[in-house]
């Protein structure tokens, strides 16, 4: 069964600062999605990587997937407050629906 | 920009009713999915639905559940006899094509009393 894990699942850290989210997954995929969701909201399609080596950046997130070490990341460049949200990596494996499962979640809170 | 809609974005039943989650997706999308997300807890796949038929279903989508695409736009979760551990956010997406990241709905959150 595949296993999606994150860490670290909460991050509390100051605007300006730079840190990164991990998300590893226990079986071969070759897409890997990175999502984001406000308290009480939907979820919110940030980044798709659908090879490895692939490499996104909008704004001050960059993600980034190896398929080889079953990883990807997630980037935050000079945090600020409008990036607090959790953030969801989601894998799809083994399935001709594309269904994603998803890893814990990593909340993300930024302090000014 | 197109959006998926869900209805209703609260619903509150009593335990052992039958209740019917609602969603009207993208219009020229052809894969259809619900999840949920129990409060503070990961996203869980139910679902998924293409070409008029379920393509896959998960553990949790037991025999109370059971979705439909009545009318060739709306998309509907029926749970048949609610547990309070059917409590949740209920999520529906879809995309365009296989590769594309699914659009998620702002959810119905469903309370069990």
């Amino acid at each position: 069964e595949l296993k999606v894990e994150q860490n670290p699942l909460f991050l509390s850290m100051q605007e300006g600062k730079n840190y990164t989210i991990y998300c590893n997954y226990s079986t071969t995929s070759d897409r890997l999605y990175w999502y984001r969701q406000d308290p009480g909201k939907s979820l919110e399609s940030l980044f798709v990587l659908l090879s490895n080596g692939a490499v996104k950046q909008e704004g001050r997130l960059m993600a980034s997937l190896d398929t080889k070490a079953r990883l990807s990341t997630l980037h935050i460049t000079a945090a600020v407050h409008d990036l607090s949200a959790t953030y969801f990596c989601a894998v799809v494996v083994g399935s001709n629906t594309g269904k994603l499962i998803f890893g814990q979640g990593t909340t993300l809170q930024v302090k000014p | 920009e197109p959006e998926v809609t869900q209805t209703p974005s609260h619903q509150v039943t009593q335990m052992g009713q039958e209740v019917i989650l609602r969603c009207v997706p993208i219009s020229n999308h052809l894969y259809f999915y619900w999840y949920r997300q129990i409060l503070g807890q990961k996203v869980e796949f139910l679902v998924s639905f293409y070409n008029n038929e379920i393509s896959e279903k998960s553990e949790i989508f037991d025999d109370q559940f059971s979705v439909e695409r009545p009318d060739g736009s709306n998309f509907t979760l029926k749970i048949r006899s609610t547990k309070l551990e059917d409590s949740a956010m209920y999520f529906c997406a879809s995309r365009p094509s296989y590769f594309s990241p699914l659009h998620f709905g702002n959810g119905t959150r469903l309370t069990v009393t």
